[in-house]
């Protein structure tokens, strides 16, 4: 099955810099990507998703990059605020399947 | 408000003492899905059911059970609560799989088992 590894478990930043969060998949089949970010005492909710017919995809102060042959997936977040700070997650699946396999998630901490 | 809803939020129960967490949700998805989410481990697939009466296991169904007699509904039963179950646990649904597009998920309820 998909094996997802997410890096780094944690990591802090000041307000202003920018995040980068990167994950690996093992499935080549995998084409879809998403994001999830939660905040503290609240289920994941999406921020951006890429496909794999595209290699970036951004909104706003959010992108996502994909390299399809070394099989990585990055968030970039630029300008980080303080209610950045959140848990976030990547996740890899095939789409029309029932199946997504996450990441273990990368815990972001902005100080203002 | 188009949500996804879990019930109880929080539960303290001991071990062997059966115990339902219900999910409902009111967006007409038919794929329905329970996670779990331990610390260091991220968001772990117990079940998932794509429609009425089709369920399916995920990477995780040992120790727990689930049914979808309605759409709406999605409940994941602990027959034998064991304190590996501790755990704080998601429902989620979505339109299509979970590879189609945006999973809704619930806000959780945080299973504590003595």
């Amino acid at each position: 099955g998909e094996n997802v590894e997410q890096h780094p478990s944690t990591l802090s930043v000041q307000e202003g810099d920018s995040a980068v969060i990167k994950c690996t998949y093992s499935d080549s089949a995998s084409n879809y990507f998403p994001w999830y970010k939660q905040e503290l005492g609240k289920g994941p909710q999406l921020i951006i998703d890429i496909r794999s017919n595209v290699g970036e995809k951004k909104d706003q102060r959010i992108a996502v990059t994909l390299n399809k042959t070394a099989k990585h997936f990055s968030l970039h977040i630029t300008e980080t605020q303080p209610e950045d700070s959140a848990v976030y997650f990547c996740a890899a699946g095939i789409s029309g399947y029932s199946t997504l396999t996450f990441g273990k998630g990368t815990m972001l901490l902005v100080s203002p | 408000e188009a949500q996804v809803t879990q019930n109880p939020r929080y539960l303290i129960t001991v071990t062997g003492k059966k115990l339902t967490v219900t999910c409902s949700q009111n967006m007409n998805h038919e794929y329905m899905s329970w996670y779990r989410q331990d610390p260091g481990l991220g968001l772990r697939q117990i079940y998932y059911s794509m429609n009425v009466e089709v369920t399916d296991k995920g990477d995780v169904p040992e120790g727990y059970k689930v049914s979808r007699k309605e759409k709406r509904n999605f409940p994941l039963i602990l027959e034998s609560p064991s304190p590996n179950q501790t755990s704080l646990y998601f429902c989620a649904s979505s339109f299509g799989g979970a590879g189609t597009g945006e999973l809704f998920f619930g806000e959780g309820s945080r299973l504590t088992v003595l």
